[in-house]
């Protein structure tokens, strides 16, 4: 029965250098929350995507990231020319069809950009 | 107004106290407020959730109270253990496009339970 599963859990950078995270959901799940939580801060969501589309993206920076859901394999939040200010933990929540309340997080991704 | 305004920062208290942490909404359109439990280096896990219609909801030793008409919500943890010292987070969520509910979080309060 695993839960969200997130990699790499920790991932060093140094600045201009591209950040790729991925989350697989829970079995079964089909829509998927990408969430930033930096230092002493509580988590600020950034999109929300189902199998091959994109929901809302209204919290995601307009530039310099992306994500996306294949069809197969797991959800890609990718982080392009990656500048100090980005350093925070990724959080993935997954939740089941129909279900979009209850959204179990995974252990996140620590992105520490030198 | 999306914010969700979370208080105190930090709190102390004794085994067997009981810690309350409170947060505020502006937004009227909110119908689902989750409270989350996080431990160091971990990723938060639901602890309890309330919609509007029902001004109390109790789980096991958590319970959430909820004032509609003043836009507010509390989590009470009663018998508190040393095993409950984490970060609570509040956080709201309303229907929009299709099933997307975007979780608005508050700050975060810190707990710490005395043995």
């Amino acid at each position: 029965n695993a839960g969200v599963m997130q990699n790499p859990r920790h991932l060093v950078r140094r600045r201009g250098q591209e950040a790729r995270l991925r989350c697989s959901p829970m079995k079964g799940h089909s829509h998927v929350y990408w969430y930033r939580q930096l230092p002493e801060e509580g988590l600020k969501f950034m999109v929300y995507l189902q199998k091959e589309n994109i929901i809302d993206e209204s919290g995601m920076p307009k530039e310099r990231f992306s994500a996306e859901f294949p069809k197969e394999g797991p959800s890609i939040l990718r982080i392009q020319q990656v500048v100090r200010g980005d350093s925070a933990a990724y959080f993935c929540a997954s939740s089941p069809r129909g279900s979009g309340e209850t959204q179990y997080f995974g252990p996140g991704t620590r992105l520490l950009v030198l | 107004q999306q914010q969700v305004k979370q208080s105190p920062q930090s709190l102390i208290v004794q085994k067997g106290g009981i810690p309350i942490i409170n947060c505020a909404y502006e937004n009227t359109a909110f119908d689902y407020f989750p409270w989350y439990q996080q431990f160091p280096g971990k990723g938060p896990a639901l602890l309890i959730a309330i919609r509007p219609d029902v001004s109390e909801k109790k789980e096991g030793r958590f319970t959430i109270s909820f004032n509609k008409s003043a836009k507010q919500f509390s989590l009470h943890i009663m018998d508190s253990q040393p095993g409950d010292s984490a970060t609570y987070f509040c956080a709201a969520s309303r229907g929009s496009s299709g099933s997307a509910r975007q979780l608005t979080f508050g700050s975060g309060t810190q707990l710490t339970v005395l043995p």
